[in-house]
């Protein structure tokens, strides 16, 4: 079975600190994504990758950054973090010919105080 | 721009009870539909797809066509079970490479015995 982790399930974290969200898969996909999901505005794509070193922006990246050194291993960076950013984040992959075939981890929910 | 609607849930059935879930779709040319499901504490899984019009995708007594006449995806069953609570979101892919998917916003189902 596909096994994409993610670091924490929950976060508490304070206005202005940097934040570390990481996601493994152990699948050998080539693409991997992150997401967040609030209600009422299901997922947004915030950054994606299909190999290692390289990023794409998604719909919305303002605010975060990420970082892809190990083929299986993709971080989400908060640089510094805000309330507006509490929300579910999902990391998900693929391989990459099959964007569509997404394999998600189960999240990891943030709050910012 | 391309984008998902779904209809608004929560959606509440008693067991056995059938189901549909509503999906349209604006998008340029002809792009790939799916449902994805995400159950209690879950990441989201590939529920169904389909690639292009008319075709029917089905898993687990779940079923969506490919409408492009009427740019629908829409998601039904014969008979819920309890087990199938959970949020369904619809999504769609542009066929153009390197496109990621677009979700809509998701639809809770709640099923009671």
């Amino acid at each position: 079975d596909v096994k994409v982790t993610q670091s924490s399930r929950y976060l508490v974290k304070r206005t202005g600190e940097k934040v570390f969200l990481e996601c493994v898969q152990d699948m050998d996909h080539e693409n991997m994504f992150w997401y967040r999901q609030d209600p009422g505005l299901g997922l947004r794509l915030i950054y994606f990758s299909y190999d290692v070193k390289m990023k794409e922006k998604g719909d919305i990246p303002e605010g975060y950054s990420v970082s892809r050194e190990k083929k299986e291993r993709f971080s989400l960076i908060l640089e510094s973090a805000s309330t507006n950013q509490t929300s579910m984040y999902l990391c998900a992959s693929s391989f990459r010919g099959r964007y569509y075939e997404q394999y998600f981890g189960p999240g990891t929910r943030l709050t910012v105080t | 721009g391309n984008s998902v609607t779904q209809m608004e849930g929560p959606v509440t059935l008693s067991e056995e009870a059938f189901l549909t879930i509503n999906c349209t779709y604006t998008a340029t040319g002809y792009p790939s539909l799916f449902w994805y499901v995400q159950y209690p504490g879950e990441g989201l899984q590939l529920l169904l797809k389909a690639t292009k019009a008319d075709d029917k995708g089905s898993n687990k007594g779940f079923e969506a066509t490919y409408r492009k006449e009427t740019t629908s995806f829409h998601l039904e069953k014969g008979s819920v079970q309890v087990s199938d609570s959970a949020v369904y979101f619809c999504a769609l892919m542009a066929n153009q490479a390197g496109t990621a998917l677009i979700f809509g916003k998701g639809t809770t189902l709640s099923v009671s015995s």
